[in-house]
């Protein structure tokens, strides 16, 4: 069992629709992160959150330390939010990332 | 502008000849980390520098290099490179340790072994 796990693997949606993508995690953590990867491979640093709840334009991060559980919602989405999203977390015993396996969101127009 | 850039984008090898992918980054961080991604999975973690302290993972082949000359560049080798070693290379960048900073991700390097 992967100590970072996402769902759903794979999402769909129409423009507009409001997204939410969940990550749980097993280890004991400060911070988590949420990443965006397009096609073509680049990464953004979406959010970096430890507490509650951080947004960015469309993007919403909130995340429940006691249950060990994160979401990153997008509102009013657009074609142009289809890429991955990754959640990550650091390992309980070292200071490596470990990544969650990501979920591949296509939003059509 | 661009933080952390990595050249080439696109990098073509034959199998067995050394490749060289460079990263570079204005952001004057202390950390530099050096990531491979295979199609469809996460990005797992080579090496990384603190400074000039070179931390390697347990699990990097020994095929996998790197450099750091200054704090601004960090270099991969890849000394004979097989066709198990195409991938996207990622390179990134923090202030300090993970989880305290954000790591900041260059554009990535896809290596294509002939």
């Amino acid at each position: 069992k992967n100590e970072v796990e996402q769902s759903p693997q794979n999402l769909t949606a129409q423009e507009g629709e409001f997204i939410t993508i969940n990550c749980s995690y097993s280890v004991g953590i400060s911070a988590l992160h949420w990443l965006q990867q397009h096609p073509g491979g680049g990464i953004v640093s979406l959010f970096m959150l430890s507490s509650g709840k951080k947004k960015h334009g469309r993007l919403i991060a909130t995340i429940n330390i006691q249950e060990k559980h994160s979401s990153l919602h997008i509102t009013a989405s657009h074609p142009r939010d289809s890429a991955v999203y990754i959640c990550a977390a650091p390992s309980s015993n070292t200071d490596k990332l470990i990544f969650g396996t990501g979920t591949r969101l296509q939003v059509f127009p | 502008d661009a933080m952390v850039i990595q050249n080439p984008r696109y990098q073509v090898t034959q199998f067995g000849k050394p490749v060289t992918l460079s990263c570079s980054q204005t952001l004057n961080h202390n950390v530099m980390y050096w990531y491979q991604q295979k199609s469809s999975q996460a990005p797992k973690l080579l090496f990384h520098y603190y400074d000039k302290d070179f931390n390697n993972e347990a699990d990097t082949p020994d095929n996998f290099q790197s450099r750091r000359p200054n704090t601004s560049f960090c270099f991969l080798d890849i000394r004979s490179p097989g066709l198990g070693d195409a991938a996207m290379y990622l390179c990134a960048t923090s202030r300090g340790s993970w989880p305290k900073d954000t790591q900041y991700f260059g554009p990535g390097t896809r290596l294509t072994v002939l």
